[in-house]
């Protein structure tokens, strides 16, 4: 299964809200898909399992949704420290694929 | 506190294998997890490479699949990354990670282990 994120890049002022798409060439059951955060030099952290539960000690600004094909991440008030590549994750036939990434760069 | 440490040589040479470990504390091996190794060539997004259960079991990325091996040692609490044949195409940064039980999601990692592949 091919995951595929867009934008590839989104530029938005903090306090803004951000919209973040991750599509699947094939549907995929919500439980199996996650959402990430990367910071320059940083490894990944988990932001989000199961489509829309927050992982420990995320804040609630972060939200998941979607189903089938279609899932999004949103950031409903941008901080200064939400700016960061984000890839969304599935798992399936026993394997896992991640998406190429979206970067939300600082307008 | 769960914490992950990669080890191992930052360099190697083209045809040889790439070996790499994980030392996991504040977490035991042989419980519910199973544990995965992610790459990120330099400037690009992430790869799984595979993982492991502390049963043996064992799955591993397709493309991969041919030259990987993962293992574990519970008496050290570490599991390990065996790649055979390296080219430059495998240069990037490792990282093991631990896969939370029923969550299909990888929620501890490790800081990541530069390996360039350089005669």
């Amino acid at each position: 299964i091919v995951l595929t994120q867009s934008p590839g890049t989104l530029s938005l002022s903090p306090g803004e809200r951000a919209t973040l798409s991750c599509r699947a060439s094939q549907s995929i059951s919500s439980i199996y898909l996650a959402w990430y955060q990367q910071k320059p030099g940083q490894a990944p952290r988990l932001l989000m399992s199961g489509t829309s539960r927050r992982a420990t000690g995320i804040p609630d600004r972060f939200s998941g949704s979607g189903s089938g094909t279609d899932f999004t991440l949103t950031i409903s008030r941008l901080e200064p420290e939400d700016f960061a590549v984000y890839y969304c994750q599935q798992f399936g036939n026993s394997l896992y694929t991640f998406g190429q990434g979206t970067k939300l760069e600082i307008k | 506190q769960v914490q992950l440490q990669e080890s191992g040589p930052e360099l190697v040479k083209p045809s040889e294998t790439l070996s790499l470990t994980c030392t996991v504390s504040g977490d035991s091996i042989s419980g519910t997890n199973w544990w995965s190794w992610v790459r990120q060539p330099p400037g690009k997004g992430l790869e799984w490479i595979g993982e492991i259960y502390h049963s043996g079991a064992t799955n591993y990325y397709p493309s991969l699949k041919s030259r990987v091996t993962i293992s574990m040692d519970m008496s050290k609490n570490q599991f390990s990354l065996k790649l055979t044949s390296v080219t430059a195409a495998d240069t990037a940064v490792y990282y093991c990670a631990r896969n939370l039980a029923y969550h299909y999601a990888m929620d501890v990692w490790g800081q990541g282990a530069t390996l360039t592949v350089s005669s």
